[in-house]
Protein backbone atom coordinates (compact mmCIF):
# COMPACT_ATOMS: atom_id res chain seq x y z
CA UNK A 1 0.00 0.00 0.00
CA UNK A 2 0.94 3.49 -0.66
CA UNK A 3 1.55 5.46 2.36
CA UNK A 4 2.14 9.46 2.29
CA UNK A 5 2.73 11.18 5.40
CA UNK A 6 2.33 14.55 6.66
CA UNK A 7 4.75 15.40 9.08
CA UNK A 8 1.70 17.48 11.35
CA UNK A 9 -1.69 17.32 11.89
CA UNK A 10 -2.48 20.23 13.51
CA UNK A 11 -0.15 23.06 13.93
CA UNK A 12 -0.65 26.68 15.12
CA UNK A 13 1.37 29.66 13.50
CA UNK A 14 1.51 33.21 13.96
CA UNK A 15 0.99 35.75 11.10
CA UNK A 16 4.27 36.99 9.69
CA UNK A 17 5.88 33.60 10.21
CA UNK A 18 7.74 31.46 7.54
CA UNK A 19 5.94 27.84 7.77
CA UNK A 20 6.83 24.34 5.97
CA UNK A 21 4.23 21.83 5.75
CA UNK A 22 5.96 18.21 4.70
CA UNK A 23 5.12 15.40 3.25
CA UNK A 24 6.99 12.15 2.02
CA UNK A 25 6.16 9.58 0.01
CA UNK A 26 6.93 6.03 0.04
CA UNK A 27 6.04 4.71 -3.40
CA UNK A 28 8.39 6.07 -5.62
CA UNK A 29 5.58 8.36 -7.03
CA UNK A 30 6.57 10.86 -9.78
CA UNK A 31 3.98 13.38 -9.37
CA UNK A 32 3.14 14.82 -5.81
CA UNK A 33 0.29 17.33 -5.30
CA UNK A 34 -0.58 20.05 -2.90
CA UNK A 35 -4.05 20.82 -2.18
CA UNK A 36 -6.21 23.19 0.56
CA UNK A 37 -9.55 22.18 1.63
CA UNK A 38 -11.85 24.45 2.48
CA UNK A 39 -15.98 24.00 3.63
CA UNK A 40 -17.99 24.23 0.71
CA UNK A 41 -14.95 24.53 -1.78
CA UNK A 42 -13.93 21.08 -2.03
CA UNK A 43 -9.99 20.69 -2.64
CA UNK A 44 -8.60 23.51 -4.61
CA UNK A 45 -5.02 22.40 -6.13
CA UNK A 46 -1.84 24.67 -5.35
CA UNK A 47 1.24 22.79 -6.59
CA UNK A 48 1.87 20.32 -7.78
CA UNK A 49 5.38 18.68 -9.03
CA UNK A 50 6.26 15.83 -11.74
CA UNK A 51 9.71 15.32 -10.78
CA UNK A 52 12.45 16.26 -8.66
CA UNK A 53 12.90 20.06 -8.41
CA UNK A 54 9.84 20.09 -11.18
CA UNK A 55 6.73 21.94 -10.26
CA UNK A 56 3.89 23.59 -11.36
CA UNK A 57 1.30 25.94 -10.11
CA UNK A 58 -1.72 24.96 -9.46
CA UNK A 59 -5.18 27.12 -9.26
CA UNK A 60 -4.05 29.27 -6.04
CA UNK A 61 -0.28 29.21 -5.74
CA UNK A 62 -0.43 32.74 -4.56
CA UNK A 63 1.24 32.99 -0.95
CA UNK A 64 2.34 29.83 -1.17
CA UNK A 65 5.64 28.25 -2.81
CA UNK A 66 6.84 24.37 -2.67
CA UNK A 67 10.23 22.23 -2.80
CA UNK A 68 11.14 19.47 -4.11
CA UNK A 69 14.82 18.52 -3.81
CA UNK A 70 13.88 14.61 -3.33
CA UNK A 71 11.20 12.53 -5.17
CA UNK A 72 10.33 10.91 -1.80
CA UNK A 73 10.00 14.74 -0.34
CA UNK A 74 7.66 17.31 -1.40
CA UNK A 75 7.10 20.88 1.11
CA UNK A 76 4.65 23.27 0.77
CA UNK A 77 5.73 26.78 2.19
CA UNK A 78 4.21 29.82 3.14
CA UNK A 79 6.34 32.55 2.65
CA UNK A 80 4.70 34.87 5.65
CA UNK A 81 1.64 33.35 7.02
CA UNK A 82 -1.65 35.22 6.90
CA UNK A 83 -4.95 34.54 8.37
CA UNK A 84 -6.70 33.35 5.46
CA UNK A 85 -4.66 30.63 5.28
CA UNK A 86 -5.81 29.20 8.05
CA UNK A 87 -7.07 25.60 6.40
CA UNK A 88 -6.81 22.15 5.90
CA UNK A 89 -3.50 20.88 3.59
CA UNK A 90 -3.42 17.63 1.94
CA UNK A 91 -0.44 16.37 0.14
CA UNK A 92 -1.36 13.55 -2.51
CA UNK A 93 0.82 11.37 -4.86
CA UNK A 94 0.07 9.53 -8.18
CA UNK A 95 2.34 6.77 -9.53
CA UNK A 96 1.78 8.26 -13.43
CA UNK A 97 -0.31 5.37 -15.08
CA UNK A 98 -3.33 7.18 -15.91
CA UNK A 99 -6.47 6.10 -14.18
CA UNK A 100 -4.63 4.98 -10.96
CA UNK A 101 -6.10 7.02 -7.86
CA UNK A 102 -4.05 9.64 -6.40
CA UNK A 103 -3.01 8.81 -2.75
CA UNK A 104 -3.31 11.63 0.13
CA UNK A 105 -1.70 12.12 3.70
CA UNK A 106 -3.95 12.32 6.39
CA UNK A 107 -3.95 16.43 6.34
CA UNK A 108 -2.97 19.32 7.95
CA UNK A 109 -5.06 21.94 9.91
CA UNK A 110 -3.17 24.58 9.90
CA UNK A 111 -4.28 27.76 12.20
CA UNK A 112 -2.75 31.05 11.64
CA UNK A 113 -3.37 33.56 14.23
CA UNK B 1 -13.24 25.17 -18.29
CA UNK B 2 -13.20 22.01 -16.57
CA UNK B 3 -15.85 21.71 -13.28
CA UNK B 4 -17.27 19.42 -11.11
CA UNK B 5 -20.48 20.07 -8.78
CA UNK B 6 -21.85 18.54 -5.99
CA UNK B 7 -25.41 20.05 -5.42
CA UNK B 8 -25.88 18.52 -2.24
CA UNK B 9 -23.73 20.11 0.46
CA UNK B 10 -25.29 17.77 2.99
CA UNK B 11 -27.76 14.60 3.20
CA UNK B 12 -28.41 12.12 5.82
CA UNK B 13 -29.85 8.27 5.80
CA UNK B 14 -31.01 6.01 7.91
CA UNK B 15 -28.85 2.86 8.47
CA UNK B 16 -29.28 -0.09 6.47
CA UNK B 17 -31.08 2.21 3.73
CA UNK B 18 -30.00 3.17 0.01
CA UNK B 19 -28.57 7.26 -0.51
CA UNK B 20 -27.31 8.92 -3.65
CA UNK B 21 -25.35 11.29 -3.90
CA UNK B 22 -25.27 13.74 -7.15
CA UNK B 23 -21.93 14.76 -9.25
CA UNK B 24 -22.38 15.80 -12.73
CA UNK B 25 -19.21 17.22 -14.18
CA UNK B 26 -18.33 19.26 -17.41
CA UNK B 27 -15.15 18.76 -19.85
CA UNK B 28 -14.74 18.89 -23.34
CA UNK B 29 -11.94 15.82 -23.07
CA UNK B 30 -12.89 12.65 -24.15
CA UNK B 31 -10.49 10.29 -22.33
CA UNK B 32 -10.93 10.64 -18.59
CA UNK B 33 -12.05 9.18 -15.36
CA UNK B 34 -13.99 9.71 -12.16
CA UNK B 35 -13.77 9.07 -8.75
CA UNK B 36 -15.56 8.92 -5.59
CA UNK B 37 -13.50 9.88 -2.67
CA UNK B 38 -14.39 9.04 1.28
CA UNK B 39 -12.91 11.65 4.05
CA UNK B 40 -14.00 9.92 7.08
CA UNK B 41 -14.08 12.97 10.31
CA UNK B 42 -10.28 13.40 11.39
CA UNK B 43 -8.99 10.48 8.86
CA UNK B 44 -7.40 10.10 5.67
CA UNK B 45 -8.75 10.62 2.06
CA UNK B 46 -9.78 7.23 0.40
CA UNK B 47 -10.98 5.95 -3.09
CA UNK B 48 -14.24 4.83 -3.01
CA UNK B 49 -14.80 3.98 -6.31
CA UNK B 50 -13.45 4.89 -10.07
CA UNK B 51 -14.98 4.51 -13.96
CA UNK B 52 -13.22 4.85 -16.84
CA UNK B 53 -15.12 7.24 -19.14
CA UNK B 54 -14.88 4.99 -22.09
CA UNK B 55 -17.12 2.02 -20.48
CA UNK B 56 -20.50 1.66 -20.17
CA UNK B 57 -20.96 -0.40 -17.77
CA UNK B 58 -21.04 1.22 -14.27
CA UNK B 59 -19.04 0.03 -11.57
CA UNK B 60 -19.22 -1.49 -8.38
CA UNK B 61 -17.64 -1.90 -5.24
CA UNK B 62 -19.60 -4.57 -2.48
CA UNK B 63 -22.07 -1.91 -1.15
CA UNK B 64 -21.08 1.21 -3.66
CA UNK B 65 -22.25 1.28 -7.30
CA UNK B 66 -22.34 4.46 -9.61
CA UNK B 67 -24.76 5.59 -12.12
CA UNK B 68 -22.42 6.98 -15.05
CA UNK B 69 -24.34 9.19 -17.77
CA UNK B 70 -21.34 10.12 -19.91
CA UNK B 71 -23.57 12.12 -22.39
CA UNK B 72 -25.68 14.26 -19.58
CA UNK B 73 -22.04 14.28 -17.69
CA UNK B 74 -23.65 13.12 -14.73
CA UNK B 75 -21.84 10.32 -12.27
CA UNK B 76 -23.74 9.83 -9.05
CA UNK B 77 -22.84 6.94 -6.14
CA UNK B 78 -24.90 4.93 -5.16
CA UNK B 79 -24.69 3.82 -1.35
CA UNK B 80 -26.51 0.63 -0.30
CA UNK B 81 -27.41 -0.80 3.22
CA UNK B 82 -26.13 2.20 4.33
CA UNK B 83 -23.31 1.76 7.77
CA UNK B 84 -22.93 4.13 10.44
CA UNK B 85 -19.17 3.60 9.01
CA UNK B 86 -20.44 5.09 5.61
CA UNK B 87 -20.76 8.84 7.76
CA UNK B 88 -17.90 10.91 5.67
CA UNK B 89 -17.24 13.83 3.49
CA UNK B 90 -17.87 12.24 0.04
CA UNK B 91 -15.59 14.11 -3.21
CA UNK B 92 -16.62 13.69 -7.05
CA UNK B 93 -13.80 14.18 -8.89
CA UNK B 94 -11.91 13.77 -12.59
CA UNK B 95 -8.63 13.41 -14.20
CA UNK B 96 -8.10 13.98 -17.93
CA UNK B 97 -5.20 12.63 -19.61
CA UNK B 98 -5.33 15.51 -22.14
CA UNK B 99 -1.63 16.51 -23.26
CA UNK B 100 0.46 15.21 -20.63
CA UNK B 101 -0.58 12.30 -17.88
CA UNK B 102 -0.21 14.80 -14.51
CA UNK B 103 -2.97 12.89 -12.64
CA UNK B 104 -4.45 15.94 -11.71
CA UNK B 105 -7.51 15.58 -10.23
CA UNK B 106 -10.75 18.44 -10.76
CA UNK B 107 -12.88 18.39 -7.31
CA UNK B 108 -16.09 19.10 -6.58
CA UNK B 109 -17.07 21.01 -3.40
CA UNK B 110 -17.99 18.05 -1.29
CA UNK B 111 -21.25 16.09 0.30
CA UNK B 112 -21.25 15.32 4.32
CA UNK B 113 -23.12 12.53 4.79
CA UNK B 114 -24.64 11.05 7.94
CA UNK B 115 -25.58 8.08 8.87
CA UNK B 116 -28.21 7.64 11.42
CA UNK B 117 -28.90 4.52 13.69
Amino acid sequence: DVKVTQSSRYLVKRTGEKVFLECVQDMDHENMFWYRQDPGLGLRLIYFSYDVKMKEKGDIPEGYSVSREKKERFSLILESASTNQTSMYLCASYGGVFGQPQHFGDGTRLSIL
Amino acid sequence: AQTVTQSQPEMSVQEAETVTLSCTYDTSENNYYLFWYKQPPSRQMILVIRQEAYKQQNATENRFSVNFQKAAKSFSLKISDSQLGDTAMYFCAFMIHGSGNTGKLIFGQGTTLQVKP
